[in-house]
């Protein structure tokens, strides 16, 4: 079946810039992550969508990091007024509800702010 | 805070030659213990889901296993295919989120 879809796969922005990234969770899954990955920092969680619950926005490095979830399906990550060090691959996962479920990973967008 | 640490950093191995990969970790109330694999330009994939200390899990030529203090991947046989980085990752207490150690990069030569 289909897995977890993310676009775009590359982003090219200029600093200041705000750039939205989309998440599509697999079929069926109620929960839904967001992941940064960067060379320096390995994998970050950054906010956690679970259902009709408020999310878990804990991981947000800074007021300007922001997501939402429409409908309980597509999640957007919005970065406003891109500075270089958000530069990194940001990565959406989804899982079945409750703990322990394992999350599977989309393929990720690839942000370079320059 | 939750800790996750991996080890070694980096790994080669030649075709055929067994070995192990660590994954210490510190947490209160662990709710799941997984590895995953993550080739260059890609997400992670999934691998295995570990609850409780003494569980094993195997897949071909991987087993995982964990105690109260670490997990470890036993890579038996490695081919050049098995070639990636190693992902371990805890979710523990409340939260779903996962929390992940820095991985371990495994080169097998052919």
């Amino acid at each position: 079946g289909a897995g977890v879809s993310q676009s775009p796969s590359n982003k090219v922005t200029e600093k200041g810039k705000d750039v939205e990234l989309r998440c599509d969770p697999i079929s069926g899954h109620t929960a839904l992550y967001w992941y940064r990955q960067s060379l320096g920092q390995g994998l970050e969680f950054l906010i956690y969508f679970q259902g009709n619950s408020a999310p878990d926005k804990s991981g947000l490095p800074s007021d300007r990091f922001s997501a939402e979830r429409t409908g309980g399906s597509v999640s957007t990550l919005t970065i406003q007024r891109t500075q270089q060090e958000d530069s990194a691959v940001y990565l959406c996962a989804s899982s079945l509800p409750g703990g322990g479920r394992e999350q599977f990973f989309g393929p990720g967008t690839r942000l370079t702010v320059l | 805070e939750d800790q996750v640490t991996q080890s070694p950093e980096a790994l080669r191995l030649q075709e055929g030659e067994s070995s192990s990969l660590n994954c210490s970790y510190t947490v209160s109330g662990l709710r799941g213990l997984f590895w995953y694999r993550q080739d260059p330009g890609k997400g992670p994939e999934f691998l295995f889901t570990l609850y409780s200390a003494g569980e094993e899990k195997e897949k071909e030529r991987l087993k995982a296993t964990l105690t109260k203090k670490e997990s470890f991947l036993h890579i038996t046989a490695p081919k050049p295919e098995d070639s990636a980085t190693y992902l371990c990752a805890v979710q523990a207490g409340a939260g779903n989120m996962l929390t992940f150690g820095g991985g371990t990069r495994l080169m097998v030569k052919p």
